[in-house]
């Protein structure tokens, strides 16, 4: 089973800052990697999917990088509807599909 | 556009089983590969299970196999999960999603279905 590791854990931002977020995979997963964001109540929604694809009707400050065992989600001057849970999952080796623990974005 | 409608959720005691339901509309369902995810309110994502569009192929989570089947009804455009000797620990808001076999990544989300297992 392939797990995902996400850092950090909650990440203050203040509001027009930019964010980075980490998930590191325990084996390659090439670029077979999607990024979820999840609001409080609310079902995810896929942001990014193969590492660097922005999902239909993603803004453009959600990117997107890496490959095999490292990856990035970088949003760029966080808006208020930005402070949520995101996910990383990997699709590369399953079952089981995997998904990383989260990183909780809140504002600083 | 997909829409996905689970249903079928609710409280059940441990041992005890369920079947929740999903109604596909919008997309081919006969065409498309579905999975089952779950997520304990305030937790994480836990892939559950998978089933191709043609009903071969299933696979599960370790934890499930042999309680859980997932199942399902071109004609009536709906995926089924069928959940017996549920356990505490099985409690969790459950989606149902479509994804294939090669890329499977979720795009589409709908409310979940809530399944509570206590006594």
């Amino acid at each position: 089973e392939i797990v995902l590791t996400q850092s950090p854990d909650t990440l203050s931002v203040s509001p027009g800052e930019s964010a980075t977020l980490s998930c590191r995979a325990s084996q390659s997963v090439n670029s077979n990697l999607a990024w979820y964001q999840q609001k409080p109540g609310q079902a995810p929604r896929l942001l990014i999917y193969a590492a660097s694809k922005r999902a239909t009707d993603i803004p453009g400050r959600f990117s997107g990088s890496g490959s095999g065992t490292e990856f990035t989600l970088t949003i760029s001057s966080l808006q208020s509807e930005d402070f949520a849970v995101y996910y990383c999952q990997q699709y590369n080796t399953w079952p089981p599909l995997t998904f990383g623990g989260g990183t909780k974005v809140e504002i600083k | 556009q997909v829409h996905l409608e689970e249903s079928g959720g609710g409280v059940v005691q441990p041992g005890g089983s369920l079947r929740l339901s999903c109604a596909a509309s919008g997309f081919t369902f006969s065409t498309y590969d579905m999975h089952w995810v779950r997520q304990v309110p305030g937790k994480g994502l836990e892939w559950v299970a998978f089933m191709r569009h043609d009903g071969n192929n299933k696979y599960y989570l370790d934890s499930v196999k042999g309680r859980f089947t997932i199942s399902r009804d071109n004609s009536k455009n709906t995926l089924y999960l069928h959940m017996n000797s549920l356990r505490v620990e099985d409690s969790a808001v459950y989606y149902c999603l479509d994804g294939d076999l090669w890329s499977a990544y979720f795009k589409h989300w709908g409310q979940g279905a809530l399944v509570t297992v206590s006594s």
